[in-house]
């Protein structure tokens, strides 16, 4: 069984960096063709993709935020970590971590979801 | 990044109702299109990937369609469970992109 599960501050300040964890089980990041995102969704927005790492480490970044974040992954610990430098009050809502998985097309889609984590950045 | 535009942006239906969403994108996606759904405080759920192939475990009343620059979600006869925002999403140049979103509300 899949699962993900975000977790790291609930409110930030801002200029502050955020970082958040993704914990999951029922797959390995060293399995080729998986990979896992960090999507976040301000309130009544669309989903925004900010980064992805994949099975061999290579890492992808949202173009116009890729100054201000990182990835990485514990393979030990099934965890990915983000971080977001100078959070501002525009950064706020809820952060997802995904798995993108290819299909047999062999293209790639968020097929597992976290229940998400929940950021305010506000002073 | 390719821009996509959803249409409607919001969508007052009834129980049993054909339901079209459309997708439409200013330069060819491909055949790399898929379909999610969102309920409040819940996490989008992949419904449709490649266009038009349906995801394990979502009901047959779901299906895609389309192809280049135009797609759509159809959702043969709606049910209450069925009431949720719905996401186009396209993947291009290492980057994936998402739809503003239809949102399939009680008429």
């Amino acid at each position: 069984q899949v699962t993900l599960r975000e977790s790291g501050p609930a409110f930030v300040k801002p200029t502050q960096t955020l970082t958040l964890t993704c914990t999951f089980s029922g797959f390995s990041l060293s399995t080729s063709g998986v990979c896992v995102s960090w999507i976040r969704q301000s309130p009544g927005k669309a989903p925004e993709w900010l980064a992805l790492i994949d099975w061999d480490d290579d890492k992808y970044y949202r173009t116009s935020l890729k100054t201000r974040l990182t990835i990485s992954r514990d393979t030990s610990k099934n965890q990915v970590v983000l971080t977001m430098t100078n959070m501002d009050p525009v950064d706020t809502g809820t952060y997802y971590c995904a798995r993108n998985h290819r299909y047999s097309s062999g293209r790639f889609y968020f097929d597992y979801w976290g229940q998400g984590a929940l950021v305010t950045v506000s002073s | 990044d390719i821009q996509m535009t959803q249409s409607p942006s919001t969508l007052s239906a009834s129980v049993g109702d054909r339901v079209t969403i459309t997708c439409r994108a200013w330069q060819s996606l491909g055949g790399w299109l898929a379909w999610y759904q969102q309920k409040p405080g819940k996490a989008p759920q992949l419904l449709i990937y490649d266009a038009s192939t349906l995801e394990s475990g979502v009901p047959s009343r779901f299906s895609g369609s389309g192809s280049g620059t135009e797609f759509t979600l159809t959702i043969s006869s709606l049910q209450p469970d069925d009431f949720a925002t719905y996401y186009c999403q396209h993947y291009n140049n290492s980057s994936w992109t998402f739809g503003q979103g239809t949102n399939v509300e009680v008429k």
